[in-house]
């Protein structure tokens, strides 16, 4: 089993606020990193794949950052919107299972 | 359009009562996957497939199967549901385990409730 760990569990902000949330893994036996966002209501959805240190990925007002080595990734949001609400969950391959975080719910205040 | 499909939506049955929730995928993806997701405890892994006839227990495989006879098929069976299978279920599929595609495409999720 691998350990994949989400920080914080949930996080308010207002309408404008940037922020960013942790996804933090065991850095040995890397493969891929992968990020998705998952709406109320709806199925997840990817937003990143990432494989290299140093990897960063953007997305329109998303991106995401990548340490290998010392097992960690970053999710930032600038200047969040409400349509930004949602559980972002990371996600790793492992020996061919695939692990998930328990994901950051994400609420944003008009 | 490129997706997963997954039948039923929302399927209430009774304890005992076989049941075959059924996943299909049109991007010719070699991976595929069932999910759970239960409050509090994320989406776990029942069962994964990384070709045709050849699948594989996740972390929560008791009480499921699986069958993988065409790619882009990859049913998953209750033969003898029991209420701790009340459960949110997803299928997903993606191009390779990884490093390869744009990650995991999700079908849209099966409530099942078992009484």
């Amino acid at each position: 089993i691998l350990n994949v760990e989400q920080s914080p569990q949930s996080l308010h902000v207002q309408e404008g606020d940037s922020t960013n949330f942790t996804c933090s893994f065991p850095s040995s036996n890397f493969y891929a990193l992968h990020w998705y966002r998952w709406e109320t209501a709806k199925s997840p959805e990817a937003l990143f794949v990432m494989t290299l240190n140093g990897d960063e990925k953007k997305k329109g007002r998303i991106s995401a950052t990548l340490n290998t080595k010392e097992g960690y990734s970053y999710l930032y949001i600038k200047g969040s919107q409400p349509e930004d609400s949602a559980t972002y969950l990371c996600a790793l391959p492992f020996f061919n299972k695939f692990y998930f975080g328990s994901g950051t719910k994400l609420n944003v205040k008009p | 359009e490129a997706q997963v499909t997954q039948n039923p939506r929302y399927l209430i049955t009774v304890t005992g009562k076989k049941l075959t929730v059924t996943c299909s995928q049109n991007m010719n993806h070699e991976y595929m996957s069932w999910y759970r997701q239960d409050p509090g405890l994320g989406l776990r892994q029942i069962y994964y497939s990384m070709n045709v006839e050849v699948t594989d227990k996740g972390d929560v495989p008791e009480g499921y199967k699986v069958s993988r006879k065409e790619k882009r098929n990859f049913p998953l069976i209750l033969e003898s549901p029991s209420p701790n299978q009340t459960s949110l279920y997803f299928c997903a599929s993606s191009l390779s385990l990884g490093t390869g595609g744009l990650g995991y495409t999700f079908g849209s999720g099966t409530r099942l409730t078992v009484v």
